[in-house]
């Protein structure tokens, strides 16, 4: 069974800093991994889909890269803001198309 | 357009009552999915729609009786719901039933059970 493991649950940094938000999980034998934002009471919003095959997708300040044989996917923020301020979740298909969590990093931008 | 449209994004309703939720979406997706989830915990399935078929039931109890009228359309009929069953409803849905080209989600509604 897939396993998604999200690792601090919470993080507080100043504006301006770089940061790197990890996620790991158990069975390598995943075709892709998604990165998605939440604001609080509010739905999901993509961040980055990356295919097993490739190990990097980026888009503006955010980069994620997937390393599968280690279980493993980073998802690098630039020069955070506060409006960076949300949730992130990463999650990967498993059978059937269903998809499993991690439990997200809820990230805190001080001005 | 590319987005997956969730009505109404609050809802406040009885125990006795029957209401409904509604999600859209125009990008051909043939895969639609509600999610439910509970305050700092990730969404969890509840029914997945692939090719207006239901094809996963992760045993929700018959309270809530999900209908896919056609490929665009998915709603989630409640009734005689419990106080425990507010939360936020997500719905989602991609290209097809695999998730291989990722998923795309609503921005949910809001249910309170009083």
């Amino acid at each position: 069974k897939q396993e998604v493991t999200q690792i601090p649950a919470a993080l507080s940094v100043p504006e301006g800093e770089n940061l790197v938000l990890n996620c790991s999980f158990t069975d390598s034998a995943i075709y892709n991994l998604q990165w998605f934002r939440q604001d609080p009471g509010k739905g999901l919003t993509s961040l980055l889909l990356i295919q097993s095959s490739q190990r990097e997708q980026t888009s503006g300040r955010l980069n994620a890269s997937l390393d599968k044989s280690s279980g493993r996917s980073t998802l690098y923020i630039a020069a955070s803001q506060p409006g960076d301020s949300a949730t992130y979740l990463c999650a990967v298909p498993s059978v059937n198309s269903k998809l499993t969590f991690g439990k997200g990093i809820t990230l805190s931008v001080r001005p | 357009d590319t987005e997956v449209t969730q009505t109404p994004k609050h809802l406040v309703m009885g125990m006795t009552n029957k209401k409904s939720l509604k999600c859209e979406q125009h990008m051909g997706h043939r895969a639609m999915y509600w999610y439910k989830q509970k305050a700092k915990k990730p969404p969890e399935l509840m029914f997945v729609y692939s090719y207006e078929k239901l094809s996963i039931n992760e045993s929700v109890p018959s309270r809530f009786s999900p209908e896919c009228p056609n490929s665009s359309l998915l709603n989630l009929h409640l009734h005689a719901l419990q106080p425990e069953d507010s939360a936020l409803y997500l719905c989602a849905s991609s290209l097809d039933g695999t998730g291989y080209y990722g998923y795309t989600f609503g921005s949910g509604t809001r249910l309170t059970v009083v």
